[in-house]
């Protein structure tokens, strides 16, 4: 079955430190990619997200590419902030579904300081 | 506008109690899914609602799981003789459509624990 892989946590930066949290996927066809925020105390948010293969999802300085080859989208930040301290989640959805059904990596833990 | 909410927040019950979480999903989304967050297995799909009929409910762990939806809107999870395996986040999600781009927004969760 499909399946999401995400690099172990917890990531600790210093402020304006780059950022790399690498996730690979196992599906069959075209699945459409996701990369998911929790923020403490909040509910989960859409951060990006890219719907083929060789598209570049992009928010808040954030982008992941998703690569069919390496089957990877991994996330990238030039320079992070405290702000962005927060659980992130890659997941994917089936491609050939009409439904958003998804399917989480474990999350990666990122904790950012001053 | 108002997003998903779910109640109740915290949920404490004693192994083998009946448990019943809720959702309110934003207004006019017609599709409608539960995951559960726990420590040992990560986010998983429960099950999918669109409209008051549930096409997708492969991840409901047991039979002690199931679920209603009523008036194309508020959702109900029911937990039978709850389990201490059952401890977890179970969060809420909403869409516009079940169709492929359909953006799904999450509620804050309910967070179980059982005894």
């Amino acid at each position: 079955g499909d399946s999401v892989t995400q690099m172990e946590g917890p990531v600790t930066l210093s402020e304006e430190a780059f950022l790399t949290i690498n996730c690979t996927y196992t599906a069959t066809g075209y699945p459409s990619l996701f990369w998911y925020v929790q923020y403490p105390g909040e509910g989960l948010q859409l951060l990006l997200k890219a719907t083929k293969a060789d598209d570049k999802g992009s928010n808040k300085g954030f982008e992941a590419t998703y690569r069919k080859e390496t089957t990877s989208f991994h996330l990238e930040k030039g320079s992070v902030q405290v702000s962005d301290s927060a659980v992130y989640f890659c997941a994917l959805k089936p491609g050939g579904t009409s439904y958003g059904k998804l399917t989480f990596g474990q999350g990666t833990i990122l904790t950012v300081h001053p | 506008g108002a997003g998903v909410s779910q109640s109740p927040s915290n949920k404490v019950t004693e192994k083998g109690k009946d448990v019943e979480l809720r959702c309110d999903p934003i207004s006019g989304h017609t599709a409608l899914y539960w995951y559960r967050q726990s420590l040992g297995q990560g986010l998983e799909f429960l099950i999918y609602f669109q409209g008051n009929s549930a096409p997708d409910k492969s991840g409901l762990p047991s039979d002690r799981f199931s679920a209603e939806r009523t008036g194309g809107s508020v959702s109900t999870l029911t937990i039978q003789r709850t389990q201490q395996e059952d401890s977890a986040v179970y969060l809420c999600a909403s869409s516009l459509q079940g169709a492929q781009r359909g953006e799904q927004y999450f509620g804050p969760g309910t967070r179980l624990t059982v005894t």
